[in-house]
């Protein structure tokens, strides 16, 4: 899987969007770029993935650059609920095994 | 709609004791992951399977097995416990050949190794 580089750490106004850079210059044709949070001591949860093309779902949206080197996750109205840290996975999705390697993450501070 | 449940959520042990933790996967998918989190640190990837037979193994101590049931819920063996053992260890599943191909994480079991 593609190595990836996330800042440590970011703070986000309540009710401004916040914006978490991700990024991947390694990344290989049919690798796909996932998104998950964990919120202290919870499971990860999934949040968004994307192949080249802009996604938007309840939760986020998710940029990705044209040359797919860099990414950006949006979460356009951040709540107190939303700090958590966010980490920036690249992969081959069916690939064997399928396991998710965490490494690093932005631990993002929502702040009344 | 369902989630992943794992029991206990909560476990307290002394060293060089056994336990066991339990997963239920979502209905309907086929694998489930293990993960260990130790304090401060991000989640590392045990072991997986696949219907019911092992499909891929992480960084996982020889002190540990796991296995998958023909209702395929998992658990997860841990004998002759030792104080680093304590950690938060997460179960996820996953129903292969769907869309997202995602992996859904349950609440956790704390272990606390004494």
């Amino acid at each position: 899987d593609a190595k990836t580089t996330q800042p440590p750490s970011m703070d986000c106004a309540e009710g401004r969007a916040a914006n978490l850079p991700c990024n991947h210059s390694t990344i290989s044709g049919n690798e796909y770029v996932y998104w998950y949070r964990q919120i202290h001591s919870q499971g990860p949860q999934y949040i968004i993935h994307g192949l080249k093309n802009n996604e938007t779902n309840e939760m986020a949206s998710l940029i990705i650059t044209e040359d797919r080197k860099s990414s950006t996750l949006i979460l356009p109205h951040a709540t107190l609920r939303d700090t958590a840290v966010y980490y920036c996975i690249v992969r081959v999705p069916n690939n064997a095994g399928n396991m998710l390697t965490f490494g690093g993450g932005t631990r993002l501070m929502v702040k009344p | 709609a369902a989630g992943v449940i794992q029991s206990p959520r909560h476990l307290i042990k002394e060293k060089r004791e056994t336990a066991t933790l339990k997963c239920y996967p979502i209905p309907r998918h086929d694998t489930v992951y293990w993960y260990q989190q130790g304090p401060g640190q991000d989640p590392q990837f045990l072991i997986s399977f696949y219907e019911k037979m092992q499909s891929d193994k992480g960084s996982i101590p020889d002190r540990f097995s796991a296995q998958q049931f023909s209702d395929y819920h998992s658990e997860l063996n841990m004998s002759s416990l030792e104080l680093g053992d304590s950690a938060l260890y997460f179960c996820a599943s996953r129903r292969t050949g769907g869309t997202q191909e995602t992996q859904y994480f349950g609440p956790g079991t704390r272990l606390l190794v004494l």
